[in-house]
C-alpha cells in the first residue's frame, strides 16, 4: 500500500530561520518523491524531486531533501527561511512499478508561515 | 504549449446544471490526471490516464462524475447536475512516465478551474 504522511499540518518559523518540513512514506516499489508548493491563489509548482540518484536533492529557491530509505522520510529543508517562503507544501510519492504505475499520492500539505 | 492548460480559468453555473472542464496536456506526456482541492481541503485525487490503459476512475465520487481523454491528448472532465459540494478547484496534470520504472519527471499542474455553484 502507498501512503504519505506529512508530519506536521502548520509549521512556523521566523525570518532567517532553518526551515524543516516532515514527510514519510511506504511504497511497495521504488518510489519517485517530490515536494510541490502552492502560494495563495496559484497553481502546484514542483519544487524538487527524487528518482533514484542522489539521496540529497536541490530544489528551487534553496531547498532540498534528502532521502532515506532506511527511515522512509523525504524531508524538506532550508537553512534560511525568507517571507517569500509562507505557502503550503505537499510532499507526493509516485509508484514506481505494479498495477499503480506512475499513480501520484499526496500528502496533505503542511503550512508554513514565516514571521518577520 | 509549454505547460499544461486548462479551461475555463473560473465558472460559475448553476446547481443542477452540466458542466465540462478541459485540460490540454504537455504535447507527448503520456499520463495525466485529474484532481479538485476544496477550500481548506487537501488535494482529492479524482481520475488517472496512462497511455492507453483502462483509467483509474477510483477517485471520482460520484456518477455523476465522469471523464474522458481523446486520443491520448486532451482530457474532458463533466460533472452532471452539479450540487453545491462540487464547488472546488479543479485541476489537471501531466507528466511522461517510464515504461521499465516509475516516474522520472515531476508532473506539472495546469492553473486549475475554479468551480463555484451557487
Amino acid at each position: 500500500a502507498q501512503s504519505v504522511t506529512q508530519l506536521d499540518s502548520h509549521v512556523s518559523v521566523s525570518e532567517g530561520t532553518p526551515v524543516l518540513l516532515r514527510c514519510n512514506y511506504s511504497s511497495s516499489y521504488s518510489p519517485s518523491l517530490f515536494w510541490y508548493v502552492q502560494h495563495p491563489n496559484k497553481g502546484l509548482q514542483l519544487l524538487l524531486k527524487y528518482t533514484s540518484a542522489a539521496t540529497l536533492v536541490k530544489g528551487i529557491n534553496g531547498f532540498e531533501a534528502e532521502f532515506k530509505k532506511s527511515e522512509t522520510s523525504f524531508h524538506l529543508t532550508k537553512p534560511s527561511a525568507h517571507m517569500s517562503d509562507a505557502a503550503e507544501y505537499f510532499c507526493v510519492v509516485s509508484e514506481g512499478g505494479g498495477s499503480t504505475l506512475g499513480r501520484l499520492y499526496f500528502g496533505r500539505g503542511t503550512q508554513l508561515t514565516v514571521w518577520p | 504549449g509549454a505547460g499544461v492548460s486548462q479551461s475555463p480559468s473560473n465558472k460559475v453555473t448553476e446547481k443542477g446544471k452540466d458542466v465540462e472542464l478541459r485540460c490540454d496536456p504537455i504535447s507527448g506526456h503520456t499520463a495525466l490526471y485529474w484532481y479538485r482541492q476544496s477550500l481548506g481541503q487537501g488535494l482529492e485525487f479524482l481520475i488517472y490516464f496512462q497511455g492507453n490503459s483502462a483509467p483509474d476512475k477510483s477517485g471520482l465520487p460520484s456518477d455523476r462524475f465522469s471523464a474522458e481523454r481523446t486520443g491520448g491528448s486532451v482530457s474532458t472532465l463533466t460533472i452532471q447536475r452539479t450540487q453545491q459540494e462540487d464547488s472546488a478547484v479543479y485541476l489537471c496534470a501531466s507528466s511522461l512516465v517510464g515504461r521499465d520504472r516509475g516516474i522520472v519527471y515531476g508532473y506539472t499542474f495546469g492553473s486549475g478551474t475554479r468551480l463555484t455553484v451557487v
